[in-house]
């Protein structure tokens, strides 16, 4: 079955840091390019990040640039999402997406809930 | 970067009725734009994409239409189940593949 599947969500406070992570199967995750996309409580769909298929070339929203690191493991099949110096506006579900058929975001995760409160 | 502007940001509309969502770009695409529908508490689901492409197993009702900065979504004969908030996006550069601010669909 194609799908994504989150995890590593959770509380932190403030200047803390989490690690996101984006397990793929089903389909040949080294040959798309990968996201995130964050949707906070009530509100609409942020991009937030997108790497390369091979890992070379990454790309961020610039609410994150500077704090959050998008990396990815091939081998393992596995997106990874660095989120550093969270901040209580970072509050969100994180979604790992891509697209398989270059129709913009065909395949979607459930998502992983952060929550940054003191 | 750019930026996408929906209108409007919200409609309540009766079953049956035809629904248009609005769509600007601060600079002109080359129609790299996709539109999705996320239901309460569901994940985002891509109904249109390449501006006019209906993807499969999205119903006949769905349509998108447009070219250059400006972009719609039609919902003919709107019904119980378009129930939602609808988001234009463009991907039509490497980064970033922004979204609109989303219309809620209401019925009426």
């Amino acid at each position: 079955e194609v799908q994504l599947l989150e995890s590593g969500g959770g509380w932190v406070q403030p200047g803390g840091s989490l690690r996101l992570s984006c397990a793929a199967s089903g389909f040949i995750f080294s040959g798309h390019a990968m996201s995130w996309v964050r949707q906070a409580p009530g509100k609409g769909l942020e991009w937030v990040s997108r790497i390369s298929n091979g890992g070379a070339t990454t790309h961020y929203a610039d609410s994150v640039k500077g704090r959050f690191s998008v990396s990815r493991d091939n081998a393992e099949n596995t997106l990874y999402l660095q989120l550093n110096s969270l901040r209580d506006e970072d509050t969100a579900m994180y979604y790992c997406a891509t697209s398989l058929g270059d129709m913009g975001y065909d395949l979607w995760g459930q998502g992983t809930l952060v929550t940054v409160s003191s | 970067d750019i930026e996408m502007t929906q209108s409007p940001t919200s409609l309540s509309a009766s079953l049956g009725d035809r629904v248009t969502i609005n769509c600007r770009a601060s600079r002109g695409l080359r129609n790299y734009v996709a539109w999705y529908q996320q239901k309460p508490g569901k994940v985002p689901k891509l109904l249109i994409y390449a501006a006019t492409s209906l993807r499969s197993g999205v119903p006949s009702r769905f349509s998108g239409s447009g070219s250059g900065t400006e972009f719609t979504l039609t919902i003919n004969t709107l019904q119980p189940e378009d129930l939602a908030t609808y988001y234009c996006q463009t991907y039509d550069s490497s980064a970033p593949w922004t979204f609109g601010q989303g219309t809620t669909v209401e019925i009426k």
